[in-house]
């Protein structure tokens, strides 16, 4: 069964940083590409970034290229996501996901964590 | 959002309904598959229909996908009370390098 577990989310203040991590079983980590997806408070869901199987290729959303850095570490089977320069808009809870397909047009997220939460405030 | 959903349908129970998904050239126009996402209060979106018309194992044959030029639908037939819930559609855009979400569905099952 696959397992994705989401841990980090915490209150912190704009300007500071914060690292999230995503615990994965129940599959072959690094043969799939993973994805973080956010969700603010009442509104829809918002893709964030996404890397390849072998963390080799990353991609992310126009809201936080240059701030956020997502990386794996396949032999722990763990995703991350570091999160530098927080801004109060960044507030939303962040799900990881992985990713199934073979193209950019074919990929969808096919198993969802739990979400973790991530305020931003003063 | 780059695709676009209603805000919201109802249906009574056992009616049908259809959200829709309008998209454009650079997403669903120029090839990209359309998946489709339910969600509950609270809780983890799950998948409901990738790759324009699959159906994961579970999801009942009352949810049927399609696709046709810039948009994507979600059919429900035979609506239950336990419908009720948030619907997302999500695609590739090349434009933006990356992958899109519509800004939701609510579904109420009157």
């Amino acid at each position: 069964e696959v397992q994705l577990l989401e841990s980090g989310g915490v209150l912190v203040q704009p300007g500071e940083s914060l690292k999230l991590s995503c615990a994965a079983s129940g599959f072959t980590f690094g043969n799939f590409a993973m994805s973080w997806v956010r969700q603010a408070p009442g509104k829809g869901l918002e893709w964030v970034s996404q890397t390849t199987g072998g963390g080799g290729n990353t991609y992310y959303a126009d809201s936080v290229k240059g701030r956020f850095t997502i990386s794996r570490d396949n032999p722990k089977n763990t995703l991350y996501l570091q999160m530098n320069r927080l801004r109060a808009e960044d507030t939303a809870v962040y799900y990881c996901a992985k990713a199934e397909g073979y193209t950019y047009g074919e990929y969808y997220f096919d198993h969802w964590g739990q979400g973790t939460l991530v305020t931003v405030s003063s | 959002s780059v695709l676009t959903q209603p805000p919201s349908v109802s249906g009574a129970p056992g009616q049908g309904v259809t959200i829709s998904c309008t998209g454009s050239d650079s997403n669903i126009g120029a090839g990209s598959d359309v998946h489709w996402y339910q969600q509950f209060p609270g809780r983890a979106p799950k998948v409901l229909i990738y790759k324009n018309i699959n159906r994961p194992s579970g999801v009942p044959a009352r949810f049927s996908g399609s696709k046709s030029d810039t948009s994507g639908s979600l059919a429900i037939t035979g609506l239950q009370a336990e419908d009720e819930a948030d619907y997302y559609c999500q695609s590739y855009d090349s434009s933006l390098g990356g992958w899109v979400f519509g800004g939701g569905t609510k579904l109420t099952v009157l």
